[in-house]
């Protein structure tokens, strides 16, 4: 059962524009939401992430929207550019702290970003 | 540059082997995880050190053994792997128990199982 679930695995946009990446969730308890950015030979590199308290969290070209009552966030980069070009993973904890483990996941979405 | 640091960065290993993987941090912080990654797939969790302490097996078979050190270590000791075994093992590292942090990942190490 998949309780993180990105429904697009990939994605492809022209240098400049906006790239939205999006992410739906299943389980309620899920309350702190994380983005990762992975290379291929590389781990995946935390992006940016959002309380469950919170609709909107920006950092620079990145911005993370939650909609609790659609279970579903999504990670708008604006502009995009080439170097942005990775797998995007959408991550979800439980109430208690990340260091309980439970970070669970979606499937990716490769974001490929034309010149 | 990660500031997680794995060792090595590939691993070749027959069946009968016995090998040890290795994490490093030096950020302080408390909570040390293990993940497995396949192939085109997402990072599954296998174990979680909180404050050095074992705090969260996911029901992964004893051929993988985990051992924490001290705060800054973690380590992955295999023994009699089995060919579907073979994956990217990552290591990853957030601060202490209780708080809202992300996981800084490592580079991991690619096993493959002979």
């Amino acid at each position: 059962d998949q309780q993180v679930k990105q429904n697009s695995p990939s994605l492809s946009v022209q240098e400049g524009r906006i790239s939205i990446l999006n992410c739906d969730y299943t389980n309620s308890m899920f309350d702190y939401f994380l983005w990762y950015k992975k290379y291929p030979a590389e781990g995946p590199t935390f992006l940016i992430s959002i309380s469950s308290i919170k609709d909107k969290n920006e950092d620079g070209r990145f911005t993370v929207f939650l909609n609790k009552s659609a279970k579903h966030l999504s990670l708008h980069i604006v502009p995009s550019q080439p170097g942005d070009s990775a797998v995007y993973f959408c991550a979800a904890s439980p109430a208690g702290g990340t260091s309980y483990g439970k970070l669970t996941f979606g499937q990716g979405t490769i974001l490929t970003v034309h010149p | 540059d990660t500031e997680v640091t794995q060792t090595p960065k590939h691993l070749v290993m027959g069946m009968t082997n016995k090998k040890s993987l290795k994490c490093e941090q030096h950020m302080g912080h408390r909570a040390m995880y293990w993940y497995k990654q396949k192939a085109k797939k997402p990072p599954e969790l296998m174990f979680v050190y909180s404050y050095e302490k074992l705090s969260i097996n996911e029901s992964v078979p004893s051929r993988f053994s985990p051992e924490c050190p001290n705060s800054s270590l973690l380590n992955l000791h295999l023994h009699a792997l089995q060919p579907e075994d073979s994956a990217l093992y990552l290591c990853a590292s957030s601060q202490g128990q209780g708080n809202n942090s992300p996981l800084h990942f490592g580079n991991g190490t690619r096993l493959t199982v002979t």
